[in-house]
């Protein structure tokens, strides 16, 4: 059973650019969610989606936006990137209950 | 405000030499308590799930425990290929609070 993909691995943007994450979950999973990996902040949430609906949201401004398609995979946008934006950024799914998530590798997101 | 504090930040042990990590909390409608397992370059694997206090789980050489103000994971006789860092998160609503971890070298 293939496991969460997130692609690109790694990305390199300037200030002031747009970037767009994708993540595909576990076949069947319905719940995507996705963090902020900082050294100092550690893991920060985001947002969480389920059946294309967004459940739950995080405090980070309205620059990070995502959305999830009907096949459940996930996109998350990011606009106007600022310095602070660099992270890893990871995805994570589940079948949508009080359950473990299972997460993807990330994407090493690098803002110059 | 949810907090999830985890000690020590790091920790350095030689192979065969138990010890324990801790992962203290204040969480209001917490639905469970979560580990995971972080290698370099990967994302959270998961460990353990726990609901109630008094309640234990064990895998190989990891044991961990659920009191109602803290979650301890107890490392028996580890070995090198258990350096991880070692994440600890509280659920609430369908987000999980997260601790910074506790960065685990084991030495040969």
């Amino acid at each position: 059973k293939a496991g969460v993909t997130q692609t690109p691995r790694y990305l390199i943007k300037t200030r002031g650019q747009q970037v767009t994450l994708s993540c595909s979950p576990i076949s069947g999973h319905r719940s995507v969610s996705w963090y902020q990996q900082t050294p100092g902040q550690g893991l920060q949430f985001l947002f969480e989606y389920f059946s294309e609906t967004q459940r739950n949201k995080g405090n980070f401004p309205g620059r990070f936006s995502g959305r999830q398609f009907s096949n459940s995979r996930s996109e998350m946008n990011v606009s106007t990137l600022e310095l602070g934006d660099s992270a890893l950024y990871l995805c994570a799914s589940s079948l949508g209950g009080n359950e473990k998530l299972f997460f993807g590798s990330g994407t090493q997101l690098s803002v110059l | 405000e949810d907090q999830v504090t985890q000690s020590p930040e790091a920790l350095r042990l030689q192979e065969g030499e138990s010890s324990s990590l801790n992962c203290s909390y204040t969480v209001s409608g917490l639905r469970g308590l979560f580990w995971y397992r972080q290698d370099p370059g990967k994302g959270p694997e998961f460990l353990f799930t726990l609901y109630s206090a008094g309640e234990e789980k064990e895998k190989e050489r990891l044991k961990a425990t659920l009191t109602k103000k803290e979650s301890f994971l107890h490392i028996t006789a580890p070995k090198p290929e258990d350096s991880a860092t070692y994440l600890c998160a509280v659920q609430k609503t369908e987000k999980l609070v997260f601790g910074k971890g506790t960065k685990l070298t084991v030495n040969p």
